[in-house]
């Protein structure tokens, strides 16, 4: 069975620091990866999407992809209040179109 | 412009009751999905459909049917509800092989009691 497995938490960091989430999964045929950002009651949404090997950067965002140890990390640089969310990690693997989702990783930002 | 729309927002319906949401997306994308997130955030694929194929999830129950007029919408409706049916439902739209990820609408909260 195909899984993508997330630390619930809560992570905890302060205002400005970096937040690491972390995300791993079974399946060494993965083919395209997700992190969404779902608020408290609100529906998910796309942050980044990466496919390749390496790190992807959108803004205050890093996408991190290591095929060969199945993990796939995301970065936030500068953390605010207004980062205190939910993060699902999706992950399609090959041959489908509908991805499996982890459970959430809670982030707490605070003051 | 609301990119992919639900309604209704809450739902409270009694056991045994039949209802539908409706999901309408104006994205021009080819494939449509519902999932189910349950009360510890998990979300999980009930459907995917687009002009070619309908994907059901084996452990989907049959009480549920996804019914599409046409390619925007894609309506879910509920056969004899369950209080375990209880759960906010999501309607997600994505181009046809989803490479770039979901557009989610804002969800159906269903509470059966």
């Amino acid at each position: 069975q195909k899984e993508v497995e997330q630390n619930s938490g809560p992570l905890s960091v302060p205002e400005g620091a970096i937040a690491s989430l972390n995300c791993t999964y079974s399946d060494r045929g993965s083919q395209s990866f997700f992190w969404y950002r779902q608020y408290s009651g609100k529906s998910p949404e796309l942050i980044m999407f990466i496919y390749s090997n390496g790190d992807k950067e959108d803004g205050r965002f890093t996408a991190q992809l290591n095929k060969a140890s199945q993990y796939v990390s995301l970065l936030i640089r500068d953390s605010q209040p207004s980062d205190s969310a939910t993060y699902l990690c999706a992950v399609n693997y090959g041959g489908s179109y509908i991805p499996t989702f982890g459970r959430g990783t809670s982030l707490i930002v605070h003051p | 412009d609301t990119a992919v729309s639900q309604t209704p927002k809450y739902l409270v319906t009694q056991m045994g009751n039949d209802k539908s949401i409706k999901c309408e997306q104006n994205l021009g994308h080819d494939t449509m999905y519902w999932y189910k997130q349950d009360s510890k955030k998990f979300l999980k694929i009930m459907f995917s459909y687009n002009n070619k194929e309908l994907i059901i999830n084996e452990t989907v129950p049959n009480r549920f049917s996804p019914k599409s007029p046409d390619k925007a919408h894609l309506n879910l409706h509920i056969n004899s509800l369950e209080l375990g049916d209880s759960a906010v439902y999501f309607c997600a739209s994505s181009q046809e092989t989803g490479n770039y990820g979901y557009t989610f609408g804002s969800g159906t909260r269903l509470t059966v009691v």
